[in-house]
């Protein structure tokens, strides 16, 4: 069970715009910054949003992100095959003093 | 271009102690900014922060965990480790290390994890 809250599964065909949520509470989202990571089969994460909407260089502009209250969203327009991969979010939690993350979403590319 | 990369024990029986470390190529571990982190990943619990040293030693960790967690910095060597003490099957997960990086601006700081190694399967059983 964990902190943050991210629908498991999410799909579209290619060109299309997804959006994935992520839900929290006061002691994480709703204090903090929220990052989200994506996971290709069989690799590590990787830093796609940081800081709610920051885009690291060479994370193309089709990935954007949101942050209203205790929620996230990040989004993916112009789906591609290549996004097919696991979309996780993060923040800081207070019970922890550290970092907390969803369970993440299952994108397919239909 | 900063990689990091996870080896130690992949299997690993009950009440054992897991020793992992995390080479670091590219940059150096002394550098100010970072903290260098032990992440893990297993179907149960999904990801699973276990804590950090910061580039002079100082440690925090998951007080879910802490009374079982140990890391520590190689400076000779450019590299950090984990121990984690009396293992169980919920212990089982692919291990990984990652920087995470710190910036401030505005008086508000930001903290992300980039990059992450590759990761290490560890199997607790008998």
């Amino acid at each position: 069970q964990s902190v943050l809250t991210q629908p498991p599964s999410a799909s579209g065909t290619p060109g299309q715009r997804v959006t994935f949520s992520c839900s929290g509470s006061s002691s994480n989202i709703g204090s903090y910054t929220v990052n989200w990571y994506q996971q290709l089969p069989g690799r590590a994460p990787k830093i796609l949003i940081y800081s709610n909407n920051q885009r690291p260089s060479g994370v193309p502009a089709r990935f954007s992100g949101s942050k209203s209250g205790t929620s996230a969203s990040l989004a993916i327009s112009g789906l591609r095959s290549e996004d097919e991969a696991d979309y996780y979010c993060a923040a800081w939690e207070d019970s922890l003093n550290g970092p907390v993350f969803g369970g993440g979403t299952k994108l397919t590319v239909l | 271009q900063l990689q990091l990369k996870e080896s130690g024990s992949g299997l690993v029986k009950p009440s054992q102690t897991l020793s992992l470390t995390c080479g670091v190529s590219g940059g150096s571990i002394s550098s100010g900014g970072s903290s260098w982190n032990w992440i893990r990943q297993s179907p149960g619990k999904g990801l699973e922060w276990l804590g950090y040293i910061s580039h002079i030693g100082s440690t925090y960790y998951n007080p879910s965990l802490r009374s079982r967690v140990t890391m520590s910095l190689d400076r000779s060597k450019n590299q950090f480790s984990l121990n984690l003490t009396s293992l169980t099957a919920a212990d089982t997960a692919v291990y990984y290390c990652a920087r995470e990086i710190r910036t401030c601006a505005g008086g508000v700081c930001y903290k992300w994890f980039d990059p992450w190694g590759q990761g290490t399967l560890v199997t607790v059983s008998s």
